[in-house]
């Protein structure tokens, strides 16, 4: 079974924190995702990566960045946490042209 | 660009009712299609897929038919339980690219015994 693991599933941050999400795959994919989950907004890309150090923007990058300096992992990160990215996040990566999510990390900036 | 539409919810059934969930997509290219459910606080699960015309997915007595003709890629279920209370979304691989996601909005659905 493909196993997408995201590291924290619920996190509580300050305004103004640097904030890591972590997320890791075991099967050798090259493609991951990040994605954030808002109600009434449905899943929006923020970023993926299509290999090591490649990064490519999604529809809402303002405000994250990405890091991949291996395969397996791919860590999404809020240079300075606002309430506005108060939000589940999900990872996800791909094998063929199937896409699989992780559990999700329910993050709540205060 | 490409895009999928999927009915509103919520939808509410008793147990043992027949489900369908439709969506309709639009693409340029020939994209997969993707059921995905999400139970309460988790993230989403691959319920089933189809990656060309006329194909069926199925899994846990749920099905959808790839039907290019009408551009839809309905869910369905003969008798739904409690258990399938959840948000399914349907998506589509993005032509072309990486091969990105693009969701509808979700359907809630909540069934009662």
């Amino acid at each position: 079974d493909v196993k997408v693991t995201q590291s924290s599933r619920y996190l509580v941050k300050r305004t103004g924190e640097k904030v890591f999400l972590e997320c890791v795959q075991d099967m050798d994919h090259e493609n991951m995702f990040w994605y954030r989950q808002d109600p009434g907004l449905g899943l929006r890309l923020i970023y993926f990566s299509y290999d090591v150090k490649m990064k490519e923007k999604g529809d809402i990058p303002e405000g994250y960045s990405v890091s991949r300096e291996k395969k397996e992992r791919f860590s999404l990160i809020l240079e300075s946490a606002s309430t506005n990215q108060t939000s589940m996040y999900l990872c996800a990566s791909r094998d063929g042209n199937t896409i699989y999510f992780g559990e999700g990390s329910w993050l709540t900036v205060v | 660009g490409d895009s999928v539409t999927q009915m509103e919810g919520p939808v509410t059934l008793s147990e043992e009712a027949f489900l369908t969930i439709n969506c309709t997509y639009t693409a340029t290219g020939y994209p997969s299609l993707f059921w995905y459910v999400q139970y309460p606080g988790e993230g989403l699960q691959l319920l089933l897929k189809a990656t060309k015309a006329d194909d069926k997915g199925s899994n846990k007595g749920f099905e959808a038919t790839y039907r290019k003709e009408t551009t839809s890629f309905h869910l369905e279920k003969g008798s739904v339980q409690v258990s399938d209370s959840a948000v399914y979304f349907c998506a589509l691989t993005e032509s072309g690219g990486y091969n990105k996601l693009i969701f509808g909005a979700g359907t809630r659905l909540a069934v009662h015994p």
